[in-house]
């Protein structure tokens, strides 16, 4: 069975900082891996996604997404967090359906 | 174009009643898929709809249920409701030619549901 592990609950960056969330995933083969983010009140945007080809993936709101196989992660990174980054992220596997991980609650302070 | 809308946005119900969820897709979308997200279970996986038909189940118990009508609008349906059922339900919709993994998602914002 496919699942999903965002080891970080919670974490605190200030404003201009890098950020990197991880995930990590568990699947016998390569499963289609997601990205999500969710404000307050808010429904879900995709931020990114990969399935193959380069395993460094471009996502929207400067967000990238770096693909490792031999550690089974999927960290989601950006080399500068704006006060609007503040949310939920969300990371995803995919194989006939999408599991989701837990999420992690980005604070953004000034 | 229009995003993806839920109907109603919050929902106050007490438990053995039944509730019926709408969501109305983006113009031209024909898969709507239903998520349901707690504090204790996270974001899972109901079902997806394409062209009036369930194309893909979670494991979710019977008392939930949904439909997909000619213009792609859904509902969902859940019956007996237990204490648990409350929750944030997310309905997402896209293209569905691909399939829900292939495309992107594009998420309402969410009926919140509260049993009592």
């Amino acid at each position: 069975a496919q699942s999903v592990t965002q080891p970080d609950i919670h974490i605190t960056v200030s404003e201009g900082a890098s950020l990197e969330l991880r995930c990590n995933y568990s699947y016998g083969a390569t499963p289609y891996l997601f990205w999500y983010v969710q404000s307050p009140g808010q429904g879900l945007q995709l931020l990114l996604k990969y399935f193959s080809g380069d395993t460094l993936v471009q996502g929207i709101k400067g967000f990238e997404a770096e693909f490792k196989r031999s550690q089974s992660s999927f960290n989601l990174r950006k080399p500068s967090v704006h006060w609007s980054d503040a949310a939920e992220y969300f990371c995803a596997v995919g194989s006939q359906k999408v599991t989701f991980g837990t999420g992690t609650k980005l604070q953004v302070i000034p | 174009k229009a995003g993806v809308t839920q109907t109603p946005r919050y929902l106050i119900k007490t438990r053995g009643q039944q509730v019926t969820l709408s969501c109305s897709p983006i113009s031209g979308h024909r898969s709507v898929s239903w998520y349901q997200q707690t504090p204790g279970q996270g974001l899972q996986f109901l079902f997806e709809y394409f062209s009036e038909t369930q194309r893909n189940k979670g494991n979710f118990p019977g008392r939930f249920s949904g439909r997909q009508f000619s213009n792609s609008r859904s509902e969902m349906n859940v019956s007996t409701l237990e204490l648990g059922d409350s929750a944030l339900y997310l309905c997402a919709s896209s293209s569905g030619l691909a399939g829900i993994l292939q495309e992107t998602q594009y998420f309402g914002p969410g009926t919140r549901l509260l049993v009592l």
